[in-house]
């Protein structure tokens, strides 16, 4: 079966960057593209961006552009989710999700567990 | 401030349909489908409803969804206690270039 498995958490101080992996398995890695979602304590789902799992070809939400960095590593089926100059703001559940396309339909299928980035000073 | 609409909260008693709503427009709901996502409390998000009204394999069809224009909404037939949950909808927008997702629905089973 689809497994998404991430890092476990993280705390950094203001300022500091944070990587999160995401190991996947059960699929073919570079069929599917990775999407990178967050939430914060309470409050809902915002999405970050996206990487193609084949081409390493990247688009980032506007809000995240020049601070986010997504790649990976074909070879450990591992997709990792950078974001740097971390505030308090960025305290949040980061999570991996797979994109699954079927003709003009698309959806977030398989989410990996969730990393809680925590920024404190 | 969500892109998409919903109720902050529904409830219902054990065996009563609820219905939440999502509202949109026309970048996103009105020319894309639209996916429901489920998420207990302290756990991840997981798909329940995805092409506006197709169910996972795994998904009972007590859940179902509805699509009008603009909006949709996600039924909810013979409620039962562990359906208590946050509900949230999603979809692309051709505008934002990404996905947009709802504020979520916190369902309460009385």
């Amino acid at each position: 079966q689809v497994q998404m498995v991430q890092s476990g958490a993280e705390v950094k101080k203001p300022g500091a960057s944070v990587k999160v992996s995401c190991q996947t398995s059960g699929y073919a890695f570079t069929l599917y593209d990775i999407h990178w979602v967050r939430q914060a304590s309470g409050q809902g789902l915002e999405w970050m961006g996206w990487m193609d799992s084949n081409t390493d070809h990247t688009v980032y939400a506007p809000k995240f552009q020049g601070r986010v960095s997504m790649t990976r590593d074909t070879s450990k089926r591992t997709a990792y989710m950078e974001l740097s100059s971390l505030t308090s703001e960025d305290t949040a559940v980061y999570y991996c999700v797979r994109l699954v396309r079927k003709v003009i339909v698309y959806f977030l299928d398989s989410w990996g567990q969730g990393t809680l980035v925590t920024v404190s000073s | 401030q969500s892109v998409l609409t919903q109720p902050p909260s529904a409830s219902g008693t054990p065996g009563q349909t609820v219905t939440i709503s999502c509202s949109g427009s026309g970048s996103n709901i009105g020319r894309n489908t639209v996916n429901w996502y489920l998420q207990v409390p302290g756990t991840a998000p997981s798909l329940l409803i995805y092409n506006d009204n197709q169910r996972p394999s795994g998904v009972p069809d007590r859940f179902s969804g509805s699509k009008s224009g603009t909006s949709i909404s996600l039924a909810i037939s013979g409620l039962q206690s562990e359906d208590e949950a946050d509900y949230y909808c999603a979809a692309w927008d051709d505008g934002l270039n990404g996905w947009v997702f709802g504020g979520g629905t916190k369902l309460t089973v009385l």
